[in-house]
């Protein structure tokens, strides 16, 4: 399996762009997670599916930012406007189960000039 | 007070050396995660744990449930060790991240 795939990895626009970013999960698993990672605020939970049904998206910052899950082999995350504080690394992973191991992509690096 | 709490922040080592991180938790948890993140940015899960210990190849991890605390030991370090190593608990599916140990083994 190629593990979780993410894309773009990198990506640079401009504040007030809408931005989308991609993540194909490991076949077969039923749960799937959008992380944040920056130097402030480290690895944060953004939100997660579990059987394409959205569970938990407390840590959503804002309206700005939304996802979905269409079907169980895509996900979407996408922000709208973008804004410089949106910078960060952004990390899809998925689990075989909720609870269980999780595995993760190799993230996409995001740059709001 | 964070949730989860890890230490030491930075650690060096020569190779060869026994190393230990340590993470403490306030929390209730249904199980421990252990990750390891490279220098590129990629993140490996490398245990989950909810109670006693595992160990794989050099990497041993063990959780206290009582005392909520788990500790990462890695024997005969070696300088592909060097990584940041992130403690995270789960509350179901929920995970919550300790701020890492940048760990740097020297040959």
């Amino acid at each position: 399996d190629a593990g979780v795939i993410q894309s773009p990895r990198h990506e640079v626009t401009e504040m007030g762009q809408e931005v989308t970013l991609r993540c194909k999960p490991i076949s077969g698993h039923n749960s799937l997670f959008w992380y944040r990672q920056t130097m402030m605020r480290g690895l944060e939970l953004l939100i997660y599916f579990n059987n394409n049904v959205p569970i938990d998206d407390s840590g959503m910052p804002e309206d700005r930012f939304s996802a979905k899950m269409p079907n169980a082999s895509f996900s979407t995350l996408k922000i709208q406007p973008s804004e410089p504080r949106d910078s960060a690394v952004y990390f899809c992973a998925s689990s075989y189960v909720a609870g269980g191991e999780q595995f993760f992509g190799p993230g996409t690096r995001l740059t709001v000039l | 007070k964070n949730e989860v709490e890890q230490s030491p922040q930075n650690l060096t080592a020569q190779e060869g050396e026994f190393i230990t991180i340590n993470c403490s938790y306030s929390v209730g948890i249904s199980a421990l995660h252990w990750l390891q993140q490279h220098p590129g940015g990629g993140i490996v899960s490398l245990f989950m744990l909810s109670s006693g210990k595992k160990k794989h190849g050099r990497l041993i991890a063990t959780i206290n449930i009582q005392e909520k605390h788990s500790s990462l030991h890695i024997t005969a370090s070696h300088p592909r060790d060097s990584a940041v190593y992130i403690c995270a608990v789960g509350s179901g599916s929920r995970l919550t991240f300790g701020e890492g140990t940048q760990l740097t083994v020297n040959p």
